[in-house]
């Protein structure tokens, strides 16, 4: 089975603080995602990367950068957090060579105050 | 932005009833995706169906696609108090999944 961690599952940070999120996958995916989730608006994707060191701007990369040093780990990092970036944050990998189906990790529930 | 959009928003049916969701889009897609998101938890990718096929079954969900509609339903039969949980379409126009804003299913017992 696919796996995909997440390094916590709750984080309360303070506003102006640096916060990484980290993604670990243990199928040798290609693609990896980063998502925030909030009521009403769905799944949103920040980032992406189809290959190490590489990355792409998704929908809402603002106050956001990743970095992909390793195939299998994908961090997520919030330069300076404000209290708008309180939300749920998804990351998910995939194959390349077929059907996007993503595997998604449980999910980091971030606090900024 | 979404490209598919489940209706309805929310369900609520009682063990046993079947439940049916709903998902539009609005471009031409390669293949749609269902998963399934339990309350606080990750998404899980249930079912893909191609864009050159009409149904698809998995156990007790089937899946229907009309291109012409840009269209997709979701049918859950005898639904378990398990299968309580947010619903969400996904699209694959070919170059990234968008996602719709779900829907939230509650069986209840």
């Amino acid at each position: 089975d696919v796996k995909v961690t997440q390094s916590s599952r709750y984080l309360v940070k303070r506003t102006g603080e640096k916060v990484f999120l980290e993604c670990v996958q243990d199928m040798d995916h290609e693609n990896m995602f980063w998502y925030r989730q909030d009521p009403g608006l769905g799944l949103r994707l920040i980032y992406f990367s189809y290959d190490v060191k590489m990355k792409e701007k998704g929908d809402i990369p603002e106050g956001y950068s990743v970095s992909r040093e390793k195939k299998e780990r994908f961090s997520l990092i919030l330069e300076s957090a404000s209290t708008n970036q309180t939300s749920m944050y998804l990351c998910a990998s995939s194959t390349s060579g077929g059907p996007d189906t993503q595997y998604f990790g449980p999910g980091t529930r971030l606090t900024v105050l | 932005s979404q490209q598919g959009e489940e209706d309805p928003q929310a369900l609520s049916i009682q063990e046993g009833e079947n439940a049916t969701m709903n998902c539009s889009y609005k471009t031409s897609i390669n293949n749609l995706q269902w998963y399934r998101q339990n309350s606080g938890r990750g998404l899980v990718h249930l079912i893909l169906i191609r864009s050159n096929e009409r149904e698809k079954h998995s156990g007790r969900l089937r899946v229907t696609l009309d291109t012409s509609k840009k269209s997709s339903s979701l049918l859950i039969t005898a639904s378990r108090a398990a299968d309580t949980a947010s619903y969400f379409c996904a699209t694959d126009p070919g170059n990234m999944l968008t996602f719709g804003g779900g829907t939230r299913l509650m069986v209840k017992p």
